[in-house]
């Protein structure tokens, strides 16, 4: 089946330093998506983002779909930005069940 | 305000008392799922619904059941919940299974002594 690998698996910064969290998989996807999992356990969603570029405030994300990658981009970083950050894809063609990276953890200290 | 309801959102039970997590959501969504999360694991899908009255089974079935008798609802049964069933349970809903986004409940924490 696909694989989903994302990286680093843990971050660590200091509030207002910026981060870029990467995506990769293994096969064509038509679905993409970023998710905010908080210290609370809830799954949030960030982006749906198959292909091109989209921001949302403090966070943008890429997805360059004929290189198996997206990027996740967190600029001035606030404590709250603390958790994991997961990524999901549905496969081209394939069944329509989200398959989850393994996450990154991030941790942002004041 | 759209969104996907799950309840409860912590539960402790012991083996073999049956229980039901609801599941509701409020977007029209054709297709619905559960997942469970678990450490060193991720997320994996257990059953999944592609509309009303159409459920099928995903990676990870054996112990759970569900129904699918009005668009906006999907519980998710444990006839006989035991320990390895203790987890983190997400139900998800999307407009239509491929091409469009997912959207998750805030999941249930569930302990099975």
């Amino acid at each position: 089946g696909i694989q989903v690998e994302q990286s680093p698996p843990d971050l660590i910064l200091q509030e207002g330093a910026n981060s870029t969290l990467r995506c990769n998989f293994s096969d064509s996807v038509n679905n993409l998506q970023w998710f905010h999992q908080n210290p609370w356990g809830q799954l949030i969603n960030l982006f749906y983002i198959p292909s091109g570029t989209k921001q949302n405030g403090r966070l943008s994300a890429t997805t360059v779909a004929t290189e198996r990658y997206s990027l996740l981009y967190i600029s001035s970083s606030q404590t709250t930005d603390s958790g994991v950050y997961f990524c999901a894809v549905q496969v081209q063609g394939g069944s329509e069940k989200l398959v989850f990276g393994k996450g990154t953890k991030l941790t942002v200290n004041p | 305000e759209a969104q996907v309801t799950q309840n409860p959102r912590y539960l402790i039970t012991v083996t073999g008392k049956k229980l039901t997590v609801t599941c509701s959501q409020n977007m029209n969504h054709e297709y619905m799922s559960w997942y469970r999360q678990d450490p060193g694991l991720g997320l994996r899908q257990i059953y999944y619904s592609m509309n009303v009255e159409v459920t099928d089974k995903g990676d990870v079935p054996e112990g759970y059941k569900v129904s699918r008798k009005e668009k906006r609802n999907f519980p998710l049964i444990l006839e006989s919940p035991s320990p390895n069933q203790t987890s983190l349970y997400f139900c998800a809903s999307s407009l239509q299974g491929q091409n469009t986004e997912a959207f998750f409940g805030q999941g249930t924490r569930l302990t099975v002594v």
